[in-house]
């Protein structure tokens, strides 16, 4: 399975933007690189997905770099609810194995 | 609401039992999943299902087992031979495809008494 690299941690202050990068060099032209977030003693939660375009919804917005080998998570205004761990995660188009591989992600920490 | 239900939230488990952890979705998919998660660590999957009575092994598979008799049901059992059972277990759910995201129930916290 291809890698994602992020840095460990990162803080924000409340409602600035956050932009969490995430490199992906051994990215192939199948994999969909997805977002997922996890709040202290809960189950992840789907953030956003995308393949080569940028991508928006109403949590985030997905920047890709034109080659693909890394990608920025965007979100436009902080809250204190969006202190979590963020994972960044490749996954193969209509694989057999559906996956997904988890690393330690990026934790977030928003400030008042 | 539609969504994945797991329960118990905490269970303790004592030396050389077996315990079953219970995992319900009302959300029609057809592929279902078990991670272990440990303190400060990403999940790691132990099982999955992508049809009923068919299940494959993940990567940390020794010591537990699963069952698929049902579409909307994916029961763990760690077993005695899961030496080292507490983490935190995670179930989710999701529609067959690369691209689908998965769904996640809140886990269920195993230790050991």
């Amino acid at each position: 399975d291809a890698k994602t690299t992020q840095p460990n941690s990162m803080e924000s202050n409340e409602e600035e933007p956050v932009h969490l990068p995430c490199n992906h060099s051994t990215i192939s032209g199948t994999d969909y690189i997805h977002w997922y977030r996890q709040l202290p003693s809960q189950g992840p939660e789907y953030v956003i997905h995308g393949l080569t375009s940028n991508v928006n919804n109403r949590m985030a917005s997905l920047a890709i770099a034109e080659d693909r080998k890394s990608s920025t998570l965007i979100l436009h205004r902080a809250t204190l609810r969006d202190a979590a761990v963020y994972y960044c995660i490749l996954r193969v188009q209509g694989g057999a194995n559906s996956k997904l591989t988890f690393g330690k992600g990026i934790t977030l920490s928003v400030r008042p | 609401d539609g969504g994945i239900t797991q329960s118990p939230k905490y269970l303790f488990r004592k030396e050389g039992q077996n315990v079953t952890l219970s995992c319900e979705q009302n959300l029609n998919h057809d592929a279902m999943y078990w991670y272990r998660q440990d303190p400060g660590q990403g999940l790691r999957l132990i099982y999955y299902s992508q049809i009923v009575n068919d299940f494959q092994k993940g990567d940390i598979a020794e010591g537990y087992s699963v069952s698929r008799e049902k579409k909307e049901s994916f029961p763990l059992t760690v077993t005695s031979a899961q030496k080292n059972p507490t983490a935190f277990y995670l179930c989710a759910s999701s529609i067959i495809g690369g691209w689908q995201p998965q769904h996640f129930g809140d886990g269920t916290r195993l230790s050991i008494l």
